[in-house]
């Protein structure tokens, strides 16, 4: 089935410690992959995009093809880090953005 | 300036009354999103246009119904609103795939309350 899945629902991290959001994805050919994030009481947002190899607010993501999977990273997680990420493929064959089941990341000082 | 712009921000409802919700933006892309966005879930996608070509997810119920008249407008019709049917309500908008950027902009998105 044509799915994209992330294992966590719940993160939670001291200040300062690293961090790793899972996703992996079961889509057909190759859809361009999102990171984003919606912290409290604001709109949807993109984080990060696999084509443009950015680092925003210190995450990383790295798309592993082999592995169909694009987990988010950082290093040391900071108070205001803490939000709902979702990964989310962009079926472009559809022309489509569908979203991963979410992983609410709390970071405790 | 918000770009992508819903109205109204909450709605309140009666069971089985129709209503409208309704999605501008002021960014001149060609795709445009309806969303369900229910309490503690991942945003569930209802239906998209990509210019005027209409496009339906295999769930979505019949209940639920949309028009675009033109680039910059997008409507949500529930013609019989359920319980169940109470969510958050996000349009998005976006390039195409093979455009330089297919970041997706977000409304604030519409509470539903269905009393």
């Amino acid at each position: 089935a044509q799915r994209v899945t992330q294992p966590e629902k719940l993160l939670s991290v001291f200040k300062g410690a690293p961090v790793e959001l899972k996703c992996n994805y079961s889509y057909s050919g190759s859809p361009e992959l999102f990171w984003y994030v919606q912290y409290s009481r604001q709109r949807l947002q993109l984080l990060l995009r696999h084509i443009s190899r950015e680092s925003i607010k210190g995450f990383t993501a790295d798309l592993n093809k082999g592995e169909t999977s694009f987990h988010l990273k950082k290093p040391f997680a900071q108070e205001e880090d803490s939000a709902m990420y979702y990964c989310a493929p962009f079926l472009g064959f559809f022309q489509k953005l569908v979203f991963g089941t979410g992983t609410r990341l709390l970071v405790s000082p | 300036d918000a770009m992508v712009i819903q109205n109204p921000r909450y709605q309140v409802t009666q069971f089985g009354k129709p209503v409208t919700l309704s999605c501008s933006q002021t960014l001149n892309h060609n795709v445009m999103y309806w969303y369900q966005q229910k309490s503690s879930q991942a945003p569930k996608l209802l239906f998209h246009y990509y210019d005027k070509d209409f496009n339906n997810e295999a769930d979505t119920p019949d209940n639920f119904q949309s028009r675009r008249p033109n680039t910059s407008f997008c409507f949500l019709d529930i013609r019989s609103p359920g319980l169940g049917d109470a969510a958050m309500y996000l349009c998005a908008t976006s390039f195409p795939s093979g455009s330089l950027d297919t970041e997706a902009f977000f409304g604030q998105g519409t509470r539903l309350t269905v009393v």
